[in-house]
């Protein structure tokens, strides 16, 4: 058991141009969830998955970025025609699926994004 | 409203001492769970420790522990001994539907040697 891994680390590009982040979390936990670090704030939700099954979206995630989880294992988020504004941290983590009690999150370490 | 409140953005203690964290929340339930998430720098975030709200006993993991009140809906987290490696963001969490995580701003804690 490896953790929750997140590729690349960082990313530096230009605004208007598209990214695309991936997260493998652990072996045998069908949640997967996204979420989005700004400097100085906790995390916020942007999107959940069970299975390969996305389950739930945020309002915060226009209709610029996608995110896919094809085969129930590996996540992809993708944000296109980038702005300065999505310049963050987005962390994956995973979780079990055991019914209650409620599961505890891994997280990984996150791709910090800058947007020029 | 599902918020979380951290109120404290930044704390230092010396080494050794112990401090305390603390972290109210909104809620309407009667059963739900309650954690706190460490981020030390560069690395990634790590469950602390969580708590159950039914559970009248307050939760402890090593020298970590929590001071739960459930009528006040605060939930403070202890650290007795503090030593180097505490040094790391400090989130409280609440999970809502389909578990998602709903954070508070945390709190930046320093142990100083």
């Amino acid at each position: 058991d490896t953790g929750v891994s997140q590729n690349p680390r960082h990313k530096i590009t230009k605004r208007g141009q598209n990214v695309t982040f991936r997260c493998d979390p652990i072996s045998e936990h069908n949640r997967l969830y996204w979420y989005r670090q700004t400097l100085g704030q906790g995390p916020e939700f942007l999107t959940y998955f069970q299975n390969e099954a996305q389950l739930e979206k945020s309002r915060l995630l226009s209709d610029r970025f996608s995110a896919e989880r094809p085969k129930g294992s590996f996540s992809t988020l993708e944000i296109q025609r980038t702005e300065q504004g999505d310049s963050a941290m987005y962390l994956c983590a995973s979780s079990p699926s055991r019914g209650n009690p409620v599961q505890t999150q891994y997280f990984g370490p996150g791709t910090r994004l800058l947007v020029l | 409203a599902q918020t979380v409140t951290q109120s404290q953005p930044e704390m230092s203690v010396q080494e050794a001492e112990t401090v305390t964290l603390s972290c109210t929340y909104d809620t309407s339930e009667n059963n739900y769970y309650l954690f706190w998430y460490k981020q030390p720098p560069s690395r990634q975030m790590i469950l602390v420790i969580r708590q159950e709200a039914y559970k009248q006993q307050n939760a402890t993991e090593n020298r970590f522990s929590v001071n739960f009140q459930k009528a006040a809906k605060s939930f403070s987290l202890k650290i007795s001994d503090s030593q180097l490696g505490d040094t790391a963001m400090y989130f409280c969490a609440r999970p809502f539907g389909n578990e998602k995580l709903t954070f508070g701003t945390g709190t930046r804690l320093t142990i100083i040697p």
